[in-house]
């Protein structure tokens, strides 16, 4: 069981590139979220999705896309890259299973470095 | 999601108990409060849960006011290793935004 699989693990930008967090669950789970880590900070959270086909931003989704086409995979997109987006990227993956015990999985991260 | 308060830092002598104090005060009748635990620049870790009953588990314990409008996370015997960033949340296990605060930096002093 892989849980949730993010990749890359790394990569360095240069400034105006592109490129896309891929973001892989095999839980079946419908809520797919998005967050951002800068150095010594909390997680902000960028977009979520509550199912397939549904996207909805949140607290800092400037500078960023998603999409959701499958349970499985929500993909993020950055389209212009700017040093400000240099952090640590993670994907979570949650149930709405009722009293299930923990309901909210991460992935390992993903850390971007714009330059 | 309601949203919790907690303490930007707090320290602890290894080998003692580790009280984590949060305050959810517009905590709903239907959200749990979930805790959290972030090491370096790992993902998150799940430690523990709970609706309004008291809960333990192998990794900690959870106490919830009353009234609900506040839990403490009790690691009883602090290890170096518990050194981390500690986040509160509350959370109906059927909503989907999810938000974390900024957490608490505890760290296990020798």
């Amino acid at each position: 069981n892989a849980g949730v699989t993010q990749t890359p693990k790394f990569r360095i930008l240069k400034i105006g590139q592109s490129m896309t967090l891929q973001c892989t669950q095999d839980m079946n789970h419908n809520y797919m979220y998005w967050y951002r880590q800068d150095p010594g900070m909390g997680l902000k959270l960028i977009y979520y999705s509550v199912g397939a086909g549904i996207t909805d931003k949140g607290e800092v989704p400037n500078g960023y896309n998603v999409s959701r086409s499958t349970t499985e995979d929500f993909p993020l997109r950055l389209e212009l890259a700017a040093p400000s987006q240099t952090s640590v990227y993670f994907c979570a993956t949650a149930t709405n299973l009722r009293g299930s015990g923990n309901t909210i999985y991460f992935g390992e991260g993903s850390w971007l470095t714009v330059v | 999601d309601a949203k919790t308060t907690q303490p930007p830092s707090m320290d602890c002598a290894e080998g003692r108990a580790a009280n984590l104090p949060c305050n959810h005060s517009t905590i709903s009748g239907n959200e749990y409060v979930y805790w959290y635990r972030q090491i370096h620049s790992q993902g998150p870790q799940y430690i523990i849960h709970g609706l309004k009953n008291n809960e333990t588990n192998e990794m900690a314990s959870l106490i919830i006011t009353e009234d609900r409008k506040s839990s403490t996370l009790i690691l009883p015997h602090a290890t170096l290793r518990d050194t981390a960033v500690y986040y509160c949340i509350v959370r109906v296990t059927s909503g989907s935004r999810l938000t974390f605060g900024e957490g608490t930096q505890l760290t296990v002093n020798p």
